[in-house]
């Protein structure tokens, strides 16, 4: 079965750091662009990052850029997203997604972060 | 990249047809066949049910269909059913890997 697990959400002080993990499952990463998309309480999608094959690419919106930075280990079947200096905007269910002809092919159950004091 | 613009809400009986629009620009969706759409249940992760505008991911029901004219694409369910009330969201490339952004959402109401 096709399959992305995410982990690694929780609670976080304004300023903190989380790192959170994505495995894939039932097919080859390599072969595959990750993203990750969140989604504030109530709101809609944002597409947050996402990473080319090898790795050797990755792209972010505007808000996260210079605090969060996208990685991968092909070997591992699993995707990173490390996030530091996070703001209270910041606080979504994070999705991990599978891309093929740049549209999201399958996602996570997604992780939740929260950032309060 | 701008968002591409839902209407908030729409609603239809059970066996209705519906139709969901996503307005773009010439730069995204009256560009590229790359338009996509999302099927979200409260509570649940988003589920891909049409991509490249037009073609529907293998298990994905035939009632779901996908149409652009210009800059704007268009989602219709046909035969509505009770199952099909949630959030559905478009997406399109627009010429970037970067900046990407969604439609704002349309939640569906089976009457």
């Amino acid at each position: 079965e096709v399959q992305l697990v995410e982990s690694g959400g929780g609670l976080v002080q304004p300023g903190g750091s989380l790192r959170l993990s994505c495995v894939a499952s039932g097919f080859t990463l390599s072969s595959y662009w990750m993203n990750w998309v969140r989604q504030a309480p109530g709101k809609g999608l944002e597409w947050v990052a996402n990473m080319n094959k090898d790795g050797s690419g990755e792209y972010y919106v505007d808000s996260v850029k210079g605090r969060f930075t996208m990685s991968r280990d092909n070997a591992k079947s699993s995707v990173y997203l490390q996030m530091s200096n996070l703001r209270a905007e910041d606080a979504a269910v994070y999705y991990c997604a599978r891309g093929a002809n740049y549209a999201f092919q399958i996602w996570g159950q997604g992780t939740m972060v929260i950032v309060s004091s | 990249q701008s968002a591409l613009t839902q209407p908030a809400s729409v609603s239809g009986s059970p066996g209705q047809s519906i139709t969901i629009s996503c307005t773009g620009t010439s730069s995204d969706v009256g560009s590229y066949n790359l338009v996509s759409w999302y099927q979200q249940h409260p509570g649940k992760a988003p589920k891909l049910i049409i991509y490249e505008v037009n073609k529907r991911p293998s298990g994905v029901s035939d009632r779901f269909s996908g149409s652009k004219s210009g800059n704007t694409a268009a989602l219709t369910i046909s035969g509505l059913q009770a199952e099909d009330e949630a959030t559905y969201y478009c997406f399109s490339y627009a010429g970037s890997y970067t900046n990407w952004v969604f439609g704002g959402g349309t939640k569906l109401t089976v009457l």
